[in-house]
């Protein structure tokens, strides 16, 4: 069965430094989001793509995220500078059109990132 | 935005029957109703998805009353893999996802 890649697992950096996470959708899905994660909450959608374009970004804290999808295939989401409240898993989903209803996503295994 | 109400946490034992409800008194005309799955350090898993009456697949059932307020995601036999966070969502075609708190489930032994 294809899965949503995502890499590292696991980051720990200092704050003010800059940290990139790598997502891979699966084959064929032109919607891709990111989404952040705090402990005992729900996802919170930072960016969702269609193909290599931004269709939602309104989350997304623009001073120090950046998130890019040259090529409509795999995707990076960029914290700099890092501070302690960015701790928190960062999931990546994607999906494609369904025949009805809302698009059925599917998410990777996220990254967890602890700023020290 | 719909906006989903389902209680924090529950408990169960293996082996029982599980009715997980979520109330959405604003739901609009060409919403539906979505439940995900979510293990500890895990991405959620979508479980299944429903318009109106019941839906049927192979791990759970949804419930949909005529006035779809609210919804029932029902677990036949739950067993301790079953434990997870589910989330209830609404949303139409091409509307993004708005995630709740979730409900926390625990089967026991």
């Amino acid at each position: 069965e294809a899965e949503v890649a995502q890499s590292p697992r696991y980051k720990i950096t200092e704050k003010s430094q800059a940290v990139a996470f790598w997502c891979d959708p699966i084959s064929g899905h032109a919607t891709l989001y990111w989404y952040r994660q705090i402990l005992g909450q729900g996802p919170e959608l930072l960016v969702q793509f269609q193909d290599e374009s931004v269709v939602d970004d309104s989350q997304l804290p623009k001073d120090r995220f950046s998130a890019e999808r040259l090529k409509g295939v795999d995707s990076t989401l960029k914290i700099q500078p890092a501070e302690l409240g960015d701790s928190a898993m960062y999931l990546c989903a994607s999906s494609s059109p369904p025949t009805s209803g809302p698009y059925e996503q599917y998410f990777g295994p996220g990254t967890r990132l602890t700023v020290t | 935005l719909a906006k989903t109400t389902q209680p924090i946490s529950m408990d169960s034992y293996e082996g029982q029957e599980v009715n997980i409800t979520c109330s959405h008194n604003n739901i609009a005309t060409n919403d539906y109703i979505t439940w995900y799955q979510q293990f500890p350090s895990q991405g959620p898993r979508f479980i299944i998805q429903g318009y109106k009456t019941k839906v049927t697949n192979e791990v759970a059932s949804l419930f949909i009353p005529a006035d779809r307020k609210s919804s029932t995601l029902s677990l036949p036999r739950v067993s301790l893999s079953d434990t997870a966070v589910y989330y209830c969502l609404v949303a139409g075609n091409n509307r993004k996802l708005i995630w709740g708190l979730g409900t926390s489930l625990a089967v026991n032994p």
